[in-house]
C-alpha cells in the first residue's frame, strides 16, 4: 500500500543529544514536509522539501536541521539547540511543487527526559 | 503574511443539532482544505475546494466556499458523537499550506 512511514511513534531526548525522526514515502511524491503541533495549537511548518538535494526553512526552522538525498525519504534532526523540542511532529508529502493536498504521516510524539 | 482563523476554537454540541465551523484567510490564494484529527492520530484529508461557490459534502458534513469573502465554512448536520474530533481548515499559499489553530469539536449524547 502506498503511503507515509514515519518513525518511531515515541521518541526520547536526554538534554544535549540531536536525535533524527524518520519519515518515508512510497506515493513517489516530489514535495515533502515538517510539521509541528503543540497542544492546542494548529500545525507550524518547519522544513520543507519541493525536490532532491533541495530544501528551505519554514516558519520555525531554528534548531533543526534537514536532508532531502532521495525522494522518498526526508528526516528530521532535532538538535540540542532546540531547547523545547517536546512536541508531535507530523511529516507529509504532495505530488508536485505547487500547494497541493497534503497526505500525513501517523507522527511522532517526542518528548524530553 | 498569509493568516488563517478559524472560528470557533472550542465547540461543544448536542447529538442531533446542526452547527458551522468558519475559516477566514488573508490571501488571494483560493485552495482551500479541510482536515479532521482524532487525538493523538494524524491529519485526513476531509474535503479540497478549488474555486468560488465550491461546494462538497459527505455525511453530515458539507464544506463551501467564498472566495470573495475570502470565507470556507465546514457545516455539521446532525451531529452525531463519531464527529467528535478537531477540525483544521488549511490555505494553499504559493508553495506551502498554513493552517489555522483547529476547532476542538467534542458532540455529546
Amino acid at each position: 500500500d502506498g503511503g507515509i512511514t514515519q518513525s518511531p511513534k515515541y521518541l526520547f531526548r536526554k538534554e544535549g543529544q540531536n536525535v533524527t525522526l524518520s519519515c518515508e514515502q512510497n506515493l513517489n511524491h516530489d514535495a515533502m514536509y515538517w510539521y509541528r503541533q503543540d497542544p492546542g495549537q494548529g500545525l507550524r511548518l518547519i522544513y520543507y522539501s519541493q525536490i532532491v538535494n533541495d530544501f528551505q526553512k519554514g516558519d520555525i526552522a531554528e534548531g533543526y536541521s534537514v536532508s532531502r538525498e532521495k525522494k522518498e525519504s526526508f528526516p528530521l534532526t532535532v538538535t540540542s539547540a532546540q531547547k523545547n523540542p517536546t512536541a508531535f511532529y507530523l511529516c507529509a508529502s504532495s505530488m508536485s511543487r505547487t500547494n497541493e493536498k497534503l497526505f500525513f504521516g501517523s507522527g511522532t510524539q517526542l518528548s524530553v527526559l | 503574511e498569509l493568516k488563517v482563523e478559524q472560528n470557533p476554537l472550542f465547540l461543544s454540541m448536542q447529538e442531533g443539532k446542526n452547527y458551522t465551523i468558519y475559516c477566514n484567510y488573508s490571501t488571494t490564494s483560493d485552495r482551500l482544505y479541510w482536515y479532521r484529527q482524532d487525538p493523538g492520530k494524524s491529519l485526513e484529508s476531509l474535503f479540497v475546494l478549488l474555486s468560488n461557490g465550491a461546494v462538497k459534502q459527505e455525511g453530515r458534513l458539507m464544506a463551501s466556499l467564498d472566495t470573495k469573502a475570502r470565507l470556507s465554512t465546514l457545516h455539521i448536520t446532525a451531529a452525531v458523537h463519531d464527529l467528535s474530533a478537531t477540525y483544521f481548515c488549511a490555505q494553499g499559499g504559493s508553495e506551502k499550506l498554513v493552517f489555522g489553530k483547529g476547532t476542538k469539536l467534542t458532540v455529546n449524547p
